[in-house]
Formats: structure tokens, C-alpha cells, sequence
């Protein structure tokens, strides 16, 4: 079956840490994504990642970075957190391609307390 | 901007009513549409896909595509309880990146 695992379930950190969200799968897809959801906001894609080390800016990249150095790792980094990004942070991965379109594949999600 | 549109809810239906579900889009490009399912506190999952217009039945769901119009919808039947949970839509353009709706809250009393 298929899987996307997310490190951390809960983090509480601090105003200005640099924070590390890691996701993993294991189903050989090309690509991955990183949304965050708030109340009443919805998904709001961050950035996604189509290849190793290709990434593209989704709509809020403001504030975040984003590392695939191996094609089953998509990483997502704050690298100065402020409390407006507390939030859930999903990580999803898709087989789809420009001909094939594919469903989406979560995570079970990162819920990010800054203080 | 593409702008995928839901009404947020709640709707309330009662138990073995039928839920009904609407979703709009802007895009009149759009190729590809989904329906995801999400209980609270946990991750979105697919439930429904739909690519051409008209109707597709899995069990006691139907997506509904009108593509001139820009509307796809989600019909449960026989709603049950275990059905309460958030409903996305998603709207995929042919980048096989998709655009979400904000969500609609489905409640379904016994």
C-alpha cells in the first residue's frame, strides 16, 4: 500500500528557530508536495517538486525553503519561523504526469506550534 | 488565478438522505476532478475522480462533471453517520498540479 510519512506528528517551536519538516515515500513517484491548511483556508500549496532537486514555487513560498536531494525525500524548512506559520503542514506525493493525471497521496500531517 | 469554489457548510442531512455537494471552478481549461474525504484531525483521501463529463457511480457515491457549466458535484446516497467529515475538491488543469476548494462540511444525524 501506499505511504507518505511525515517525522513529526507535533512540533512547538520557538519564534526564530529554524524548523525542518521531513516527508518520505515509498511509491517511486516523481512528485511531491508540501500544503499547508488552516481553518477556513483550505490547501495552500507551498512548493512542489516534479524530480530530484527540481522545485517550484507554489502560492505562498513566502518564509519557506524546500530540499529533494533523493527522489523518495521532499523536505520543507522554515528557516526562521514566525507564529503566522503555525499551522498543519501536509506533505502529498503523485505518480501523475502531463498525460496521466494521478490522485494526490498524504501524509498523515505536521501540526507546527510557534510561539 | 485559478479559483476552485465550495460552500462551506455545514450540511446537515439525516441518516439514508441523500448528500449533495457542489464544487465550481474558473478554469475553463480544467481536465481533471476530484473528490477528496476528511475527518477531522486527519488527512485528506480520494474518493471520487471524474475526467469526462456526465455521471460516474462508485457504490453509494456520484460525481457529477458539467464542464460547460464548471460544476462538478458529489452525491452520497443512503448517508450514514460514518460519512461525516470534510469533502475537497480539487480541480487538476493538465499540469497534474491541482487547485483545492476550501472544503464542505458534511454533518449526518441519525
Amino acid at each position: 500500500d501506499v505511504k507518505v510519512t511525515q517525522s513529526s506528528r507535533y512540533l512547538v517551536k520557538r519564534t526564530g528557530e529554524k524548523v525542518f519538516l521531513e516527508c518520505v515515500q515509498d511509491m517511486d513517484h516523481e512528485n511531491m508536495f508540501w500544503y499547508r491548511q488552516d481553518p477556513g483556508l483550505g490547501l495552500r500549496l507551498i512548493y512542489f517538486s516534479y524530480d530530484v532537486k527540481m522545485k517550484e514555487k507554489g502560492d505562498i513560498p513566502e518564509g519557506y525553503s524546500v530540499s529533494r536531494e533523493k527522489k523518495e525525500r521532499f523536505s520543507l524548512i522554515l528557516e526562521s519561523a514566525s507564529t503566522n506559520q503555525t499551522s498543519m503542514y501536509l506533505c502529498a506525493a503523485s505518480g501523475a504526469t502531463l498525460s496521466n493525471t494521478g490522485e494526490l497521496f498524504f501524509g498523515e500531517g505536521s501540526r507546527l506550534t510557534v510561539l | 488565478q485559478k479559483e476552485v469554489e465550495q460552500n462551506s457548510g455545514p450540511l446537515s442531512v439525516p441518516e439514508g438522505a441523500i448528500a449533495s455537494l457542489n464544487c465550481t471552478y474558473s478554469d475553463r481549461g480544467s481536465q481533471s476532478f476530484f473528490w477528496y474525504r476528511q475527518y477531522s484531525g486527519k488527512s485528506p483521501e480520494l474518493i471520487m475522480f471524474i475526467y469526462s463529463n456526465g455521471d460516474k457511480e462508485d457504490g453509494r457515491f456520484t460525481a457529477q462533471l458539467n464542464k460547460a457549466s464548471q460544476y462538478v458535484s458529489l452525491l452520497i446516497r443512503d448517508s450514514q453517520p460514518s460519512d461525516s467529515a470534510t469533502y475537497l475538491c480539487a480541480v487538476e488543469g493538465g499540469s497534474y498540479i491541482p487547485t483545492f476548494g476550501r472544503g464542505t462540511s458534511l454533518i449526518v444525524h441519525p
